[in-house]
């Protein structure tokens, strides 16, 4: 069984902290990894996506990472802000098959 | 705005009736996909479907009737649902299901509750 895991499960911060997540995965039959940002009543959004070890990916205040290797992927904020508050969700997909096995996510919430 | 659209956006079902949830894209994305979030869960992928073809079920129950009549629609048909199955539906598109870079596009989701 393939299982994807995200921590921490939910995180509170002050406006201007930075903060980062960790998305697991199993090392091996890698594709490519997904971020998502998803704020409450709106649809998920793609943030990245990231296919070779040692990936680094930007955009704007936001940034990831990627280690296949150890099966692991980090989500940085720099200077969160309070519209940055939503859930962060990691997307594993392997060969054969395709499969996309989503985590349950990381619930930020960003007090001004 | 995504580009991807959902209707209804709420519904609410009786385990005897048979309704469809309905998804629409306009971004020339040639694969569809249906997935389920039931309470404190992660997304669950049910169906997909590339150029009309469906290419993926993944052990969903036959009450679930997906269709795809053309790449820019995708149907959800529900019947004798459970209360178990209420949950948020959310469909999504990618321009292909199989290649690296695609991000899949998500509409916006249909609140389901079975009574």
């Amino acid at each position: 069984i393939l299982n994807v895991e995200q921590s921490p499960q939910s995180l509170h911060v002050q406006e201007g902290d930075s903060t980062n997540f960790t998305c697991s995965f199993p090392s091996s039959n890698f594709y490519a990894l997904h971020w998502y940002r998803w704020e409450t009543a709106k649809s998920p959004e793609a943030l990245f996506v990231m296919t070779l070890n040692g990936d680094e990916k930007k955009k704007g205040r936001i940034s990831a990472t990627l280690n296949t290797k150890e099966g692991y992927s980090y989500l940085y904020i720099k200077g969160s802000q309070p519209e940055d508050s939503a859930t962060y969700l990691c997307a594993f997909r392997t060969t054969g098959g395709f499969k996309t096995i989503f985590g349950a996510g990381t619930r930020l919430f960003v007090k001004a | 705005e995504t580009g991807v659209t959902q209707t209804p956006r709420h519904l609410v079902m009786g385990m005897t009736n048979k309704k469809s949830l309905k998804c629409e894209q306009h971004l020339g994305h040639n694969a569809m996909y249906w997935y389920k979030q039931s309470a404190k869960k992660p997304l669950e992928l049910m169906f997909v479907y590339n150029f009309k073809e469906q290419t993926e079920n993944n052990s969903v129950p036959s009450r679930f009737s997906p269709e795809c009549p053309n790449s820019s629609h995708l149907f959800l048909h529900l019947h004798t649902l459970q209360p178990e199955d209420s949950a948020l539906y959310l469909c999504a598109s990618s321009l292909r299901p199989t290649g690296t870079h695609e991000e899949q596009y998500f509409g916006p989701g249909t609140r389901l509750t079975v009574t």
